[in-house]
């Protein structure tokens, strides 16, 4: 699977609208992008997941830049519950060796 | 109702001693994953099963041997315990073994003495 870069870290404030980027410049033509994240002390939560249109959920919105080579996890009105490592993953699908392989991740701390 | 239940939740052992993990999921999935997260560093995979049968291991040391004894269940055996198998260890299911999304469970926090 190609590779993903994100930034280490970003800070935000309750109640801001949250952009958390992710780089992949070599991503195949049908490879996924998954997004998910992960609080201290428990495992990772799926988030979004989208292939070239961008998505929307109760958690998150997802725009994937139409070159495929970035997207964007919008965050909307974060709470403190929102603080977490977020991590940005590329997927083959109908691969049998196809188990999501984590990074660091961005860690996002929302302050009060 | 926990969907993912991982069995204990904390567990202390010696060095050079065995331990089995227990996972087991009520999601109705046929794929089944162990990671292993150490303290400060990013999920490490190790294991994949798909309908009991094994399908991908990143895991060197043959010490860390999963069991399936039903579709629901991938136990992760562990012998020789050494510090540095110290870690939280989680498993996870999807509903089959591509792109669909994992679930994963509470995690196992091993320490090893």
């Amino acid at each position: 699977d190609a590779k993903t870069t994100q930034p280490d870290s970003m800070e935000s404030t309750e109640g801001e609208t949250v952009h958390l980027p992710c780089s992949h410049a070599t991503i195949s033509g049908n490879e996924y992008i998954y997004w998910y994240r992960q609080v201290p002390l428990q495992g990772p939560e799926y988030v979004t997941h989208g292939l070239q249109q961008n998505t929307t959920n109760s958690m998150a919105f997802l725009a994937i830049a139409s070159d495929r080579k970035s997207s964007t996890l919008i965050l909307p009105h974060v709470s403190l519950r929102d603080a977490a490592v977020y991590h940005c993953i590329l997927r083959v699908p109908r691969n049998n060796n196809n188990a999501p392989r984590f990074g660091a991740g961005t860690k996002l701390s929302v302050k009060p | 109702d926990p969907k993912i239940i991982q069995k204990p939740k904390y567990l202390v052992a010696v060095t050079g001693s065995e331990k089995i993990l227990i996972c087991e999921q009520y999601l109705g999935h046929n794929a089944m994953y162990w990671y292993r997260q150490s303290a400060k560093k990013p999920l490490e995979f190790m294991f994949s099963y798909s309908y009991q049968k094994l399908m991908d291991n990143q895991t060197a040391s043959s010490r860390f041997q999963p069991q399936s004894s039903k579709k629901n269940h991938l136990d992760l055996q562990i012998t020789a315990l050494k510090p540095d198998d110290s870690a939280t260890y989680f498993c996870a299911s999807s509903h089959t073994n591509n792109q669909d999304t994992q679930y994963f469970g509470p995690g196992t926090r091993l320490l090893v003495l």
